[in-house]
């Protein structure tokens, strides 16, 4: 109940393509969803986050979806850059802060 | 120049040998965490503290310890009781008072000779 199922694992799409991340979860008690960016040999960096009561938010070409109801959301990133190539997480947490992650989806923009 | 530091960046370790890894931030958040990654697995918590003088076991914390005596300071030792150390370990802080978002240190990149 605490796990977070992200996919694809690898996604490749072409410069100015869409590119759709999915995660779903199962506990109902979650009410922040985040997601992070990941460079390879780097931390993490938050890219967007969402909570419940949203069904979307859009911070540029970033743009989070949430489905309450089928507990999935969604990250899409709208004219694919090169740049954006990075793996990318989802991941939950209730009050207590704590997060649960996807396992990572890596995304290669091809030019 | 607010942030997360983690030292050092690499670390080596013969087998038997306990290893500590520092992690300190400046942002005066109270609560620390710190996650190992390893390829294809995501973040796994280890251990976290959301005050000075306490802290929680996450899903992996078996050969693991930590300590935090200081708000800016949460070390992790990983001891020669970890069965497999060699791994990505990430340390986050957050402000758990405005519920704001975890914010990530660099890394350090530990494997075990």
């Amino acid at each position: 109940q605490q796990q977070v199922k992200q996919s694809p694992q690898s996604l490749i799409v072409q410069k100015g393509g869409i590119s759709i991340i999915n995660c779903a979860y199962e506990n109902t008690a979650f009410d922040y969803f985040p997601w992070y960016q990941q460079f390879p040999g780097k931390g993490p960096a938050l890219l967007i986050a969402i909570r419940p009561d949203v069904s979307e938010k859009k911070e540029g070409r970033f743009t989070i979806s949430f489905n309450k109801s089928a507990k999935q959301f969604s990250l899409h990133i709208m004219d694919s850059q090169p740049g954006d190539s990075a793996t990318y997480f989802c991941a939950a947490s209730e009050n207590t802060g704590k997060l649960i992650f996807g396992q990572g989806t890596t995304l290669q923009v091809k030019p | 120049d607010g942030g997360i530091t983690q030292s050092p960046k690499y670390l080596f370790r013969k087998e038997g040998q306990n290893v500590t890894l520092s992690c300190e931030q400046n942002l005066n958040h109270d609560a620390m965490y710190w996650y190992r990654q390893d390829p294809g697995q995501g973040l796994r918590l280890i251990y976290y503290s959301q005050i000075v003088n306490d802290f929680q076991k996450g899903d992996i914390a078996e050969g693991y310890s930590v300590s935090r005596e200081k708000k800016e300071s949460f070390p992790l030792t990983v001891t020669s009781a970890q069965k497999n150390p060699t791994a990505f370990y990430l340390c986050a802080s957050r402000d758990s008072t405005a519920r704001k978002e975890q914010f990530f240190g660099p890394g350090t990149r530990l494997t075990v000779l």
